[in-house]
């Protein structure tokens, strides 16, 4: 049975902290992993890693994918209240099967 | 581009009624998915479909949901009769092959009574 795990399942942190959400997986067909932000309303894109070791990054947000460990991991640096969210991460095996999410909570 | 369209954008409902989601999927996209979400089990996949052919339902939960495609353009997730733990945030996503990701839409939020 496929499995996408996330630790921890909430954080508290302030505002400047750097936080670091895990995501590990078992999933038959594996094609890609993304991860997605969800503030109220839907699931918004962030990144798709398809290759190991190669870290993409987007301002203040990274990410990078271990295929030997069957894991990813996504960085956030000087933590901002807006990105206070759940942080989902997603294996793509021709549809997108999700872990249960992270919720970050950064209070100022 | 509006991007994927859902609607109603919230449905109360009594137990026992039919209710009938929409989705309209970005255009030129040819995979649509329709998932539902609640605080105990996240985000599920209920079913999906490759150029208007359904191809895994098997996340719909039981035969009171079904799910057509008549269309590129246009889906539909229906539930009959609907029941009070149906209540949850229901979302449609489309995609076109796998390089750009997947685009949800803003969600149904479904309240059986």
């Amino acid at each position: 049975e496929d499995k996408v795990v996330q630790s921890p399942l909430s954080l508290v942190v302030h505002e400047g902290d750097t936080v670091t959400l895990n995501c590990s997986y078992e999933v038959t067909n594996f094609r890609s992993l993304l991860w997605y932000k969800q503030e109220k309303k839907a699931p918004t894109f962030l990144f798709m890693l398809t290759s190991s070791g190669i870290e993409k990054k987007s301002g203040r947000l990274s990410s990078i994918l271990d295929k030997k460990e069957l894991s990813s991991i996504l960085n956030i640096t000087a933590t901002q209240t807006g990105d206070s969210a759940i942080y989902l991460c997603a294996v793509d095996r021709n549809n997108l099967f999700f872990g249960t999410g992270t919720r970050l909570t950064v209070i100022p | 581009d509006a991007g994927v369209i859902q609607s109603p954008r919230h449905e109360v409902t009594e137990m026992g009624q039919e209710v009938t989601l929409r989705c309209k999927p970005i255009s030129g996209h040819n995979s649509l998915f329709w998932y539902r979400q609640t605080m105990m089990r996240g985000l599920e996949l209920l079913i999906y479909f490759n150029n208007n052919v359904p191809i895994d339902d098997s996340g719909m939960p039981e035969d009171r949901f079904s799910a057509k495609m008549p269309n590129a353009s246009f889906s539909t997730l229906k539930i009959q009769p609907s029941e009070p733990r149906d209540s949850a945030v229901y979302f449609c996503a489309s995609s076109f092959g796998n390089s750009y990701g997947y685009t949800f839409g803003s969600g149904t939020r479904l309240t059986v009574v």
